[in-house]
């Protein structure tokens, strides 16, 4: 099946910091990705939709330049928290949705925890 | 606007009894539907999908969920749970007045007791 690999899985850095993370669909094409971010013990929030060679699309509320992100091929993504700091430790996952259509699934990629001190 | 409704943050039950978890569904052109699990730390795993055609949809692990159009609804059931099935399961919905995003539901937890 459909395999997104998110890297890295866990990271845990000081307050000020810019973290990425990667988000790469390994056996099939994917021209949309998307980032979430979940909260302990509550469902997903979707942050942007990352299109393969253009701007992402942001939901409202989510600082567009806090959270750069950038699909330059159609298997990657990155995620990049700028200036990181406490209020922003969370778990990130991305996920794919492969070429084929809108009617198909999206697949996740294992998530990333992260810490900000 | 489509939205998803999951009656129940937390469901138990007993090793071997029916597993129930409430999907219900707003839409207001044809959606499509999904459950995800997510274990501990982890992403999430697709069981099953509806899109178009059977409404009685049978996804992995045993695991099946029947679409139905005058409910609203999407529940997913299994006829006998296993501790391995302990877990955060979601339902979602998408459709093209949502531009094809996936929209989640809040998630319910199921425990399962020996």
């Amino acid at each position: 099946g459909a395999v997104v690999s998110q890297h890295p899985s866990r990271v845990i850095c000081k307050s000020g910091t810019s973290v990425k993370i990667e988000c790469r669909s390994l056996d099939f094409q994917a021209t949309t990705m998307f980032w979430y971010r979940q909260f302990p013990k509550k469902s997903l929030m979707l942050m942007a939709t990352s299109n393969e060679g253009s701007k992402a699309t942001y939901e409202q509320g989510v600082e567009k330049d806090k959270f750069l992100i950038n699909h330059a091929s159609l298997t990657l993504s990155t995620l990049t928290v700028t200036s990181a700091h406490p209020e922003d430790s969370s778990f990130y996952i991305c996920s794919a949705r492969d070429v084929g259509g809108s009617n198909q699934p999206q697949h996740f990629g294992d998530g990333t925890r992260l810490s900000i001190l | 606007a489509q939205s998803v409704t999951q009656l129940g943050s937390h469901v138990s039950v007993s090793e071997g009894a029916l597993v129930l978890l409430r999907c219900n569904y707003s839409s207001s052109v044809p959606p499509y539907l999904f459950w995800y699990v997510q274990y501990p730390n982890q992403g999430l795993q697709l069981l099953l999908k509806y899109t178009t055609g059977a409404t009685l949809v049978k996804g992995i692990n045993g695991f099946e969920a029947e679409f139905k159009k005058s409910e609203t609804s999407f529940h997913l059931t299994k006829p006998s749970a296993h501790m391995s099935d302990a877990a955060e399961y979601f339902c979602a919905v998408s459709d093209r007045t949502g531009g094809f995003k996936t929209i989640f539901g809040a998630g319910t937890r199921l425990f399962v007791k020996a």
